[in-house]
């Protein structure tokens, strides 16, 4: 199984500031034959469901505020918000489906300084 | 616009079969783009992947829950349902169904969840 680990597990942020969460990845999820990296990020608020920010590694889902970003590739990973807002308070989840079973990281809880 | 739904009993008996079914509209569960799946997330925990089905039948389930788990398809009503065998207090969790794309053959993201349904072990 591929393992996923994410840090910080938490992290408070002030309005308006940076928040960097980071995924890591037990073994490469980068398919050479379409030089793709099978990795998503999800934001996960209390009493939703989870929802799709970044699939892909780096693409936006649609709808999804440009203040996210997503990079890396192989085994690394960052989720970037640039500025965070109230919003923004959440967990968030990086996933790999690069092979079964699929797996997903222990989540970094985000929140307001 | 797609919407998941989950059903089921919110209580289950430890040894007894948990039981849920996902309800699919706005969409076709026989859409070859697509495979449809379950994650739990147990209280204070993380999210894991359960198993997915195609509109086929064909099935991929983790290896932590083979031998208890069950997922199946009724195309007819637009439905995919899971079975967990001999549950425990461990087996508590909220219960997501999902919508998980298909392309290449291969699995790619989760796009569309549920609500989520909670679903608790205990006699």
């Amino acid at each position: 199984d591929i393992v996923m680990t994410q840090s910080p597990d938490s992290l408070a942020v002030s309005l308006g500031e940076r928040a960097t969460i980071t995924c890591k990845s037990s073994q490469s999820v980068l398919y050479s034959s379409n030089n793709k990296n099978y990795l998503a990020w999800y934001q996960h608020k209390p009493g939703q469901p989870p929802k799709l920010l970044i699939y892909w590694a780096s693409t936006r889902e649609s709808g999804v505020p440009d203040r996210f970003s997503g990079s890396g590739s192989g085994t690394d990973f960052t989720l970037t918000i640039s500025s965070l807002q109230a919003e923004d308070v959440a967990v968030y989840y990086c996933q790999q489906y690069y092979s079964t079973p699929f797996t997903f990281g222990p989540g970094t809880k985000v929140d307001i300084k | 616009q797609l919407q998941l739904q989950e059903s089921g009993p919110g209580l289950v008996k430890p040894s007894e079969t948990l039981s849920l079914t996902c309800t699919v509209s706005g969409g076709s569960i026989s859409s070859s783009s697509h495979y449809w799946g379950w994650i739990r997330q147990p209280p204070g925990k993380g999210l894991e992947w359960i198993g997915n089905i195609f509109s086929s039948g064909s099935t991929y389930y983790v290896p932590s829950l083979k031998g208890r788990v069950t997922i199946s398809v009724d195309t007819s009503k637009n439905q995919f349902s899971l079975n967990l065998s001999s549950v425990t207090a461990a087996d508590t969790a909220m219960y997501y169904c999902a919508r998980q794309l298909r392309g290449g053959g291969t699995y790619y993201y989760f796009d569309w969840w549920g609500q989520g349904t909670l679903v608790t072990v205990s006699s």
